[in-house]
């Protein structure tokens, strides 16, 4: 069975310094790996997603995730943080079932917090 | 930009009565999931369903729920009697096909409230 574990609840930074929140996830096979976001008030949305292609990969707002299989962790990294990235983050695991329906298997959920 | 769009934004209901949250997938999608999220907890599947049918289902979704997609553009969840427990964020979600690996797109999410 596949799943995720979010190694930090809370993370804050200041403006214009690095972010990094940590992912590490629980695999029988090759996964799907994704970062969602969720702003206050507002849905999921996809940052970015690996496939099995690069392992380095890019996302939306400056975000990028590096999978590494020796390290079950698929971090996520922005070199510069802005007040718009204050949200909660959510890293997930694609659970392929029979006939591949695409059920998400979500991580507990990073809130981030950006300090001017 | 095509999205998911939810309604009621938040439902609050007395325990016991039956609620139904709407969901308009986008169109030329054919997956459709809901997914819960208890405040302070995970986001949780609930259920998937794809050819008008529910492909998989969670230990969660028990028979006071059920799913409908009416016509050709809804895609209802509705809990028979409500439990306080049932409060929640609900998210409705839908997926083009399975080439797409799990990219799914949601919604902003139906807060329910039950008293």
């Amino acid at each position: 069975a596949q799943s995720v574990t979010q190694l930090d609840s809370h993370v804050s930074v200041s403006e214009g310094t690095p972010v990094l929140l940590r992912c590490n996830y629980s695999s029988s096979y090759s996964p799907s790996l994704f970062w969602y976001v969720q702003h206050p008030n507002k849905g999921l949305q996809l940052l970015l997603k690996y496939t099995s292609a690069a392992t380095l990969v890019k996302g939306i707002n400056g975000f990028e995730a590096e999978f590494k299989k020796s390290e079950t962790s698929f971090h996520l990294t922005k070199p510069s943080a802005h007040m718009s990235d204050a949200a909660e983050y959510f890293c997930v695991v694609s659970g392929a079932i029979s006939g591949g329906y695409n059920k998400l298997i979500f991580g507990a959920g990073t809130r981030l917090a950006v300090h001017p | 930009e095509p999205e998911v769009t939810q309604t009621p934004s938040h439902q609050v209901t007395q325990m016991g009565q039956e609620v139904i949250l709407r969901c308009v997938p986008i169109s030329n999608h054919l997956y459709f999931y809901w997914y819960r999220q208890i405040l302070g907890q995970k986001v949780e599947f609930l259920v998937s369903f794809y050819n008008n049918e529910i492909s998989e289902k969670s230990e969660i979704f028990d028979d006071q729920f059920s799913v409908e997609r009416p016509d050709g553009s809804n895609f209802t969840l509705k809990i028979r009697s409500t439990k306080l427990e049932d409060s929640a964020m609900y998210f409705c979600a839908s997926l083009r096909d399975r080439g797409t690996a799990g990219e799914l797109f949601f919604g902003e999410g139906s807060r329910l409230t039950v008293l």
